[in-house]
């Protein structure tokens, strides 16, 4: 099956700083999304992003599906912005299964 | 518009019993899956609901099974709880009949099993 790495695993930020989490995916794929995982388990959706670049305020997101990664731009950072950051692809042919990555774990310090 | 709600969101059961675990798909979505999270680990899949019918199933062994019932809303059943069990079950609806569509996740429940 598809392997979905992120990077890096762990991530630690002084408040305001910018940070750029990675995302390689093994083979093509349908639909690529960016969650945040706050403390309590929710997933956020952050992007859906198979293709192209998004922003939505602080953050963007860029894909790159011919080269099989996607970046996540996290700018001038909170401490609300702490929490783990999943990367899950739907790789071609599966029927909406999302296949995520082990997560970035990011602190942001005051 | 509303997302998708999962009851309950903890639950303590003992190894050997059954469990049966809830999920609400949003408006106008048709399409639910399971997703099982162990502590520290991204979700695995688990399987997947469309119009009433299983649609794909990862690599989790038959006494996971599921239902999904005319208004789309799901059922995840466990049978025979063992202690690897515990874990954080995800429910995720989207707009299925078409690759590719963005996936909406509910809050989850925790489930304890001792």
């Amino acid at each position: 099956g598809i392997q979905v790495e992120q990077s890096p695993p762990d991530l630690i930020l002084q408040e305001g700083a910018n940070s750029t989490l990675r995302c390689n995916f093994s083979d093509s794929v349908n639909n690529l999304q960016w969650f945040h995982q706050n403390p309590w388990g929710q997933l956020i959706n952050l992007f859906y992003i198979p293709s192209g670049t998004k922003q939505n305020g602080r953050l963007s997101a860029t894909t790159v599906a011919t080269e099989r990664y996607s970046l996540l731009y996290i700018s001038s950072s909170q401490t609300t912005d702490s929490g783990v950051y999943f990367c899950a692809v739907e790789a071609t042919g599966t029927a909406s299964k999302l296949t995520f990555g082990t997560g970035t774990r990011l602190q942001v310090t005051l | 518009e509303t997302g998708v709600t999962q009851s309950p969101t903890h639950l303590i059961k003992t190894r050997g019993q059954q469990v049966t675990l809830r999920c609400s798909s949003q408006s106008g979505h048709n399409t639910v899956s399971w997703y099982q999270q162990a502590l520290g680990q991204g979700p695995q899949f688990i399987f997947q609901y469309y119009r009433e019918e299983e649609n794909g199933r990862g690599n989790f062994p038959p006494r996971f099974s599921g239902l999904q019932f005319p208004n789309y809303s799901s059922e995840l059943n466990v049978n025979a709880l063992e202690l690897d069990d515990s874990a954080l079950y995800l429910c995720a609806s989207s707009l299925g009949g078409l690759w590719g569509t963005e996936a909406f996740f509910g809050q989850g429940t925790r489930l304890t099993v001792v």
